[in-house]
């Protein structure tokens, strides 16, 4: 069983710059997440999809904005970036959207100079 | 506006002993409880979950009770092994929407000395 993986793993971009993250889910699940964990906070959620369609967001501005394919894969655009976006973002795959239990990614490490 | 609180950034323990981890809520939609135990470079995983319809979960080493009334759970871990050293994160989840989003509390570093 394939888990959670993440790509790229670390980048650095300059305030202004458009970046995308993906997102393979796990084997099977059909329902993808998206949190953001700035440096000692706890994770915070983005948005999820489920069935290629945006399931719920969080406090989160429309230049964060997200994409599921047919095979539950998913990405995270965030355009313009600004220093505060430098964050671990963590991908999380669930086999429903109705389960609590999330299995996260290693997570991309995005830095904003 | 902190939903889920973990007061304790850190909590030191010796090998062999009880490491017990602290969480608070103030939302009171919540009706499911999950800990995340997370390792440097690695995402959180999934350690137990409890559904506020009960007062204790228990999967071998891990219980988490649950106080409805004050608002309040708590990890225990027994007995602490070294390899149980990592950030423990609380999170609290309504299941009446349409979407199961995790509110997560900051962490607590939990280290188990040898």
């Amino acid at each position: 069983e394939t888990g959670v993986t993440q790509s790229p793993t670390h980048l650095i971009k300059t305030r202004g710059q458009q970046v995308t993250l993906r997102c393979s889910s796990q084997s099977g699940h059909n329902t993808v997440s998206w949190y953001q964990q700035a440096l000692g906070q706890g994770p915070q959620f983005i948005f999820q999809y489920y069935r290629e369609e945006e399931n719920g967001r969080g406090n989160f501005p429309p230049r964060f904005s997200g994409l599921q394919f047919p095979n539950y894969s998913s990405e995270l655009n965030v355009n313009a970036l600004e220093l505060d976006d430098s964050a671990l973002y963590l991908c999380a795959s669930s086999l429903t959207s109705g389960r609590a239990e999330l299995f996260f990614g290693e997570g991309s490490r995005l830095t904003v100079l | 506006d902190q939903q889920v609180k973990q007061n304790s950034p850190s909590l030191s323990v010796q090998e062999g002993r009880i490491s017990i981890l602290n969480c608070d809520y103030t939302n009171s939609m919540f009706d499911y409880f999950l800990w995340y135990k997370k390792y440097p470079a690695e995402g959180p995983t999934f350690l137990i979950s409890i559904s506020s319809i009960k007062d204790k979960n228990e999967d071998g080493r891990f219980t988490v009770f649950l106080n409805k009334s004050a608002k309040h759970l708590s990890l225990h871990i027994v007995p602490s092994q070294p390899g149980d050293s990592a950030v423990y994160f609380c999170a609290g989840v309504w299941s009446g929407g349409s979407n199961y989003k995790l509110t997560f509390g900051k962490g607590t570093l939990l280290t188990v000395n040898p």
